[in-house]
């Protein structure tokens, strides 16, 4: 079984749409998590991290349910700019972070 | 600030040859650390530097080294290229080891014919 796992879209989406990915990870001791966003051919950058409480940053909500050991990722009013792969990472201590393979979105106009 | 510097963006290299993939950061962090991305994975740790002067094996070392040649620098050997190593390299770094915060280069497009 994977570390994390992702599913790997696409998702097609017109511009103004809500989107929602989740990412489920297997390590119940998992300290810390992130999204991050890698546009095609580019470098993964750092989206938001994931914390307990949930937190927004603007359009973006990032959401960690511990339970059921899944994080998600929620976009509001979907732009065009919003277009790229989202990868969820997960910290399961001692060094050990594991990347998903990433979901791809695609706002279309 | 220019963060991640990486170098080259792209090679191609015949089976057998050996090359060296540069990467800097300005950053002043203490850990860097080199990944592999390939098509339907994630991105796989080859080998990271938890701070000046130390190195350690991640997921995927096999027919890899690293120098950590400063606090700035750490650089990625290839000695002798084979066809699995066709893949996209990015370099990263941390302020601390692990934390998940991590900045990339741009990424070295390498393929072994």
């Amino acid at each position: 079984r994977k570390e994390v796992e992702q599913d790997p879209g696409p998702f097609n989406v017109p511009e103004g749409a809500t989107v929602a990915f989740n990412c489920t990870y297997s390590n119940s001791a998992s300290q810390s998590f992130f999204w991050y966003r890698q546009d095609c051919r580019k470098e993964p950058k750092l989206l938001m991290s994931v914390y307990s409480s949930g937190n927004e940053d603007g359009r973006f909500t990032a959401q960690l349910n511990r339970a059921s050991q899944y994080i998600s990722l929620l976009i509001r009013d979907s732009k065009l700019s919003d277009s790229a792969t989202y990868l969820c990472v997960v910290n399961a201590g001692a060094n050990n972070l594991f990347f998903g393979t990433g979901t791809r979105l695609t706002v279309i106009p | 600030n220019a963060g991640v510097t990486q170098t080259p963006k792209f090679q191609v290299l015949k089976t057998g040859q050996s090359m060296t993939l540069q990467c800097a950061q300005d950053m002043n962090h203490n850990s860097m650390y080199w990944y592999r991305q390939d098509p339907g994975m994630g991105l796989r740790l080859i080998y990271y530097s938890a701070s000046e002067g130390t190195t350690d094996k991640g997921e995927v070392p096999n027919g890899y080294n690293v120098s950590r040649l400063n606090k700035r620098e750490f650089s990625l050997r290839l000695e002798s290229a084979a066809p699995s190593q066709t893949s996209v390299y990015f370099c990263a770094s941390s302020d601390i080891l692990g934390q998940g915060k991590l900045f990339f280069g741009s990424g070295t497009q390498l393929s072994v014919l």
